[in-house]
């Protein structure tokens, strides 16, 4: 039933190591979004893609790999994890192609604490 | 460029008064506006969106937002808070020069008192 779903909810990990966060979504959306919520609650985005291709990419360090195996998933992963890292994921997914009033789902979000 | 500005990091207000969570922005045309609402250790969920005509927009749990373009604005508000209304209120823009970026202000805490 859950519309956008993200595993692990949460994520705990040495410096130095390469995780991987999955996303999934039902809604049958063609296009996929990652988040980053730091500490002090501010929501950036980080990549999107829009059936499997990769139209937003921010400044964001090539530690970070999203993949898009097909549209209903989006899995970030992340190689050589640093303290900065840690913070919540969140997956979102919207409908259409190329629209800008599309509504956001977000999915649970993923806690990353690295030690 | 696109920037969203919620000038409140807290708002306070006791149950069933009425509730203000302030957002303003500024974009290269005409934006598409929306607010969501961010339960704790929860993901954010849609409350409501402007895209065009009435200025004033109802979403969801008895909130709206009226639009005021002179004033660059899209103020949250409800007309009697409850206590489970107390979360984390996010004002997002996107304009409409098309693209899927969406721009988040830095969220409000609403804190409802019983």
């Amino acid at each position: 039933d859950t519309a956008v779903s993200q595993t692990p909810k949460y994520l705990v990990t040495q410096m130095g190591n390469d995780k991987s966060i999955k996303c999934e979504q039902n809604l049958g959306h063609d296009t996929m979004y990652w988040y980053k919520q730091d500490s002090k609650k501010f929501l950036k985005i980080m990549f999107s893609y829009n059936n499997k291709e990769l139209i937003i990419n921010e400044t964001v360090p090539n530690r970070f790999s999203p993949k898009s195996p097909d549209k209903a998933h989006l899995n970030l992963h992340i190689n050589s994890l640093e303290l900065g890292d840690s913070a919540v994921y969140f997956c979102a997914s919207s409908q259409g192609a190329g629209t800008s009033t599309d509504t956001q789902y977000f999915g649970p979000g993923t806690r990353l604490t690295v030690l | 460029a696109q920037s969203v500005a919620q000038p409140e990091d807290q708002v306070n207000v006791a149950e069933g008064n009425p509730l203000t969570v302030k957002c303003t922005y500024s974009v290269s045309g005409n934006p598409y506006l929306f607010w969501y609402v961010q339960y704790p250790n929860r993901g954010l969920q849609f409350l409501l969106k402007y895209i065009t005509g009435d200025n004033l927009v109802k979403g969801s749990y008895g909130f709206e937002a009226e639009f005021n373009k002179s004033q660059t604005s899209f103020h949250l508000k409800k007309p009697s808070a409850l206590v489970s209304d107390s979360a984390l209120y996010f004002c997002a823009v996107r304009d409409r020069t098309g693209g899927f970026k969406t721009i988040f202000g830095a969220g409000t805490r609403l804190f409802v008192k019983a």
